[in-house]
């Protein structure tokens, strides 16, 4: 199996708080996790792609300073918004890989993170 | 990674192969299709991959053609849970998923 959770699955915080989503593969050890962000209607956005134990590297356009991205083991990476506003508000999903040859990413349920 | 091209929309009867076109005619040699679907407000989930022989799993059949410029994902027996949007990605082993606007599939009773 492959199975990738995420935490939470939904919340809600207000403008200028931060948030933590954490992203955990449940079955198999991670060596690459990705974060992606979605918003209605769109197709999935690449924001940044993280190896355990080392800085996470981030897609043009995304500010580093703003989605802080921890993979301090193998099946736990997480994505903080800091100093989350209304356009902050989006479907923020993961996915791992195996490694070892094995390319293909699965994807956790999801997070819905909603700013007032 | 080369850019793939997908009919925004397709409708399928329940029961019936549904036949999921996709364009990639910049595609490179050491480039794979993969597709992956992803039902309303839940993750992606891969559903199959090749490079240039055709694929068949549980859920699905992939065909490519012989050039490699397109390639279609067959679900052979459609069913209303198949109502999803279908992504065809082509990448490098190990590249990013880059994801395009994918094929919005419609199965009706």
């Amino acid at each position: 199996g492959a199975v990738v959770s995420q935490h939470p699955s939904r919340v809600i915080c207000k403008s200028g708080t931060s948030v933590k989503i954490e992203c955990r593969s449940l079955d198999f050890q991670a060596t690459t996790m990705f974060w992606y962000r979605q918003f209605p209607k769109q197709s999935l956005m690449l924001m940044a792609t993280s190896n355990e134990g080392s800085k996470a590297t981030y897609e043009q356009g995304v500010e580093k300073d703003k989605f802080l991205i921890n993979h301090a083991s193998l099946t736990l990476s997480t994505l903080t918004v800091t100093s989350a506003h209304p356009e902050d508000s989006s479907f923020y999903i993961c996915s791992a890989t195996k490694g070892q040859g094995i390319y293909e990413q699965y994807f956790g349920p999801g997070t819905r993170l909603t700013v007032t | 990674d080369a850019k793939t091209t997908q009919p925004t929309s397709m409708d399928c009867a329940e029961g019936r192969a549904a036949n999921l076109p996709c364009n990639h005619s910049t595609i490179s040699g050491n480039e794979y299709v993969y597709w992956y679907r992803q039902i309303h407000s839940q993750g992606p989930q891969y559903i199959i991959h090749g490079l240039k022989n055709n694929e068949t799993n549980e859920m699905a059949s992939l065909i490519i053609t012989e050039d490699r410029k397109s390639s279609t994902l067959i679900l052979p027996h459609a069913t209303l849970r198949d109502t999803a949007v279908y992504y065809c990605i082509v990448r490098n082993q190990g590249g990013k998923l880059i994801f395009g606007q994918g094929t919005e599939l419609s199965v009706k009773p």
